[in-house]
């Protein structure tokens, strides 16, 4: 066990929808990231947020944001969605946002976009 | 444009034989060099990382790394591969000096055959 939670598991919706992803790091880590995993894009960076702050930005959406609040737990927000948007979403955390740290992820977030 | 490689999709190896997963990497500067693994349906999981120092790290469940800054590679190695160890592996950078962000490669399957 990893220590970091998402939920929900499984989510099944439809184009145009909005859905919300929710992380909760392991306790004592400061930074979460979000990844997203497909069959033809692979594991991609999205976004990754240092004690409530927005600290580095990868291959993410405009129709895509998240947030980190202040009990550190942290949402991605997918909206407008799209049948490509389905895939696996990954939330991990670390202790900081040095690098120098491994992440740790949860078991993810599996969206399927009918 | 910043890159890793793990050239093979899939490596079959019998039981109690040794075992490599390759991984280059094209980035500039010294990066820092991570591996993972994950088991179906679940997140992934550290398993070593090179920052500085002996070119050869050990890592969880018997693996071992070495990095290679002339061929820029970062081979994971275990001498005696468990049947347990077939999942899929990932190879993972983080450049600096943007270390926030990890690069992961394609992945690796490995299967070990009883």
């Amino acid at each position: 066990d990893s220590g970091v939670t998402q939920t929900p598991k499984h989510l099944i919706t439809a184009t145009g929808q909005r859905v919300t992803l929710r992380c909760s790091p392991r306790s004592g880590d400061l930074s979460v990231y979000w990844y997203q995993q497909s069959l033809d894009q692979g594991l991609q960076f999205l976004i990754q947020y240092y004690n409530g702050e927005e600290r580095a930005k990868g291959n993410i959406l405009e129709r895509f944001s998240a947030q980190q609040f202040p009990d550190l737990h942290s949402e991605l927000n997918l909206s407008s969605l799209e049948l490509g948007d389905s895939a696996l979403y990954f939330c991990a955390s670390s202790v900081d946002g040095s690098g120098t740290q491994p992440q740790h992820f949860g078991d993810g977030t599996r969206l399927s976009i009918l | 444009a910043q890159s890793v490689a793990q050239p093979e999709d899939q490596v079959n190896v019998a039981e109690g034989n040794p075992l490599t997963v390759k991984c280059t990497y094209s980035v500039s500067g010294n990066p820092y060099l991570f591996w993972y693994v994950q088991y179906p349906n679940r997140g992934l999981q550290f398993l070593l990382k090179y920052i500085t120092g002996d070119n050869l790290v050990k890592g969880s469940y018997g693996f071992e790394a070495e990095f290679n800054k002339s061929q820029t590679s970062f081979h994971l190695k275990k001498p005696s591969a468990l049947v347990s160890d077939s999942a899929l592996y990932f190879c993972a950078v983080s450049p600096l000096p943007d270390t926030d962000k990890l690069i992961f490669g394609t992945g690796t399957r490995l299967q070990v055959f009883p």
